[in-house]
């Protein structure tokens, strides 16, 4: 079964708001969580890892003013995406590593109009 | 020179086939690796995780790692439709999830 939820797996909004996603870890206990962006046909993009209890480490080249990042719990961190624009649509994707395995979420298509 | 390349396909391989995919990589530090499915639009699935050089079998895939010569592999027996998809290689040097390599992915349609 999963062993990372995220949710929502489909958003659309318009240009300008603001959009949260979700990521659980189930069963166990993740004091870091990872969140990458993935474009069309190509890999997985690492922008941040997010550190329960303090402050997330963003890649080079990532807006943290732009992607917020909190992890509140030791189950649970979120991406907010602020003031979205059409070039902040993606497919983004969180995971947690559980032992020596990462794990991910579902993914979530964000489409901003 | 990339850490890690994967032959992106689209590899096309008829129901019933045996598949095989392929990663090289240039850091002997890696020492954990991983295979991972993934559907459209949807997050990866891990599918196998080996440590160090070997092989592992699970069902009908069979992971291989061959570090003297820097190149994994994935094997698919007895290919199904519901097989097709991306399927990416991942390397670690040691458990540091944020220094996790991906490869491109290749594509692969298994025609019924």
């Amino acid at each position: 079964g999963a062993v990372v939820s995220q949710h929502p797996s489909w958003v659309i909004c318009k240009s300008g708001t603001s959009v949260k996603i979700e990521c659980r870890s189930l069963d166990f206990q993740a004091t870091t969580m990872f969140w990458y962006r993935q474009f069309p046909k190509q890999s997985l993009m690492l922008m941040a890892t997010s550190n329960e209890g303090s402050k997330a480490t963003y890649e080079q080249g990532v807006e943290k003013d732009k992607f917020l990042i909190n992890h509140a719990s030791l189950t649970l961190s979120t991406l907010t995406v602020t003031s979205a624009h059409p070039e902040d649509s993606s497919f983004y994707i969180c995971s947690a590593g559980r032992g020596e395995k990462l794990f991910f979420g579902s993914g979530t298509q964000l489409s901003v109009l | 020179q990339k850490e890690v390349e994967q032959d992106p396909g689209p590899l096309s391989v008829p129901e019933g086939a045996i598949v095989s995919l392929n990663c090289t990589y240039s850091n002997s530090a890696f020492q954990y690796f991983m295979w991972y499915r993934q559907y459209s639009r949807k997050g990866p699935e891990l599918l196998m995780y080996t440590y160090s050089s070997g092989n592992k079998e699970d069902g009908r895939f069979t992971a291989q790692v061959d570090k003297s010569s820097k190149y994994i592999s994935l094997f698919i027996r007895d290919s199904q439709p519901s097989d097709s998809a991306t399927y990416l290689c991942a390397m670690m040097s040691g458990a540091s999830y944020d220094k996790v390599i991906f490869g491109p992915g290749t594509s692969l349609s298994v025609i019924p």
